[in-house]
């Protein structure tokens, strides 16, 4: 089983949808998890980052984490096609050395107008 | 403005040759990475370094290397052993806490073979 399973879609909405995109892991002892956005050809930029359980809300964008189930979210409202681009999760545990992010393979979202 | 900067857009590279992608920041950070992206796969750690002229290897780091000569500055030379190097390449930075790892990258360098 891999450490971090996202569904790589491709996922298409129409504007103004809500959009729910998820992650699931096998390591209870991540911690922090990070939304990334990433457009085409480009580097991904740091969307939301929380830590432990719990919702965390900014804008039209809400992340929640369900340690228990080992399950993360990113729910965007009003989806807009501005928002059409390859999202991904990724999460650490705490301590160790740099370089212990996980990626999951990213789901790409297309929202149409 | 402050932020991380990738040279060149597009390499190409021929058999047997080495080349050289550029990475720089001026965001003042300790920390520097290296990741390869491959169509449908997620971000594949390569090299980082958390000091100046200390660096370690990621998860794929055969056929790779790196220098820190700088803060500012962490290139990565794919070397001729790297068999399957067409890959999108990117370059992160961060500060070094045991609590956050928010990268900030670079917008990539698209590797080719001839």
């Amino acid at each position: 089983q891999k450490e971090v399973e996202q569904d790589p879609g491709p996922l298409s909405v129409p504007e103004g949808a809500i959009v729910s995109l998820n992650c699931t892991y096998s390591n209870s002892a991540f911690q922090y998890f990070m939304w990334y956005r990433q457009y085409s050809r480009k580097g991904p930029e740091l969307l939301m980052y929380t830590y432990s359980s719990g919702n965390k809300e900014d804008g039209r964008f809400t992340a929640q984490v369900d340690k228990s189930s080992k399950y993360i979210s990113l729910f965007i409202r009003d989806s807009q096609p501005s928002d059409s681009a390859t999202y991904l999760c990724a999460m650490r545990d705490y301590g160790g050395s740099q370089g212990n992010l996980i990626f999951g393979k990213g789901t790409k979202l297309s929202v149409k107008p | 403005d402050g932020g991380i900067t990738q040279s060149p857009k597009y390499l190409f590279r021929k058999e047997g040759q080495n080349v050289t992608l550029s990475c720089e920041q001026n965001l003042n950070h300790d920390a520097m990475y290296w990741y390869r992206q491959d169509p449908g796969q997620g971000l594949r750690l390569i090299y980082y370094s958390q000091i100046v002229n200390d660096f370690q290897k990621g998860d794929i780091a055969e056929g790779y290397s790196v220098s820190r000569e700088k803060k500012e500055s962490f290139p990565l030379t794919v070397t001729s052993a790297q068999k399957n190097p067409t890959a999108f390449y990117l370059c992160a930075s961060s500060i070094v806490s045991l609590v956050e790892e928010k990268l900030f990258f670079g917008s990539g360098t698209q590797l080719s073979v001839l």
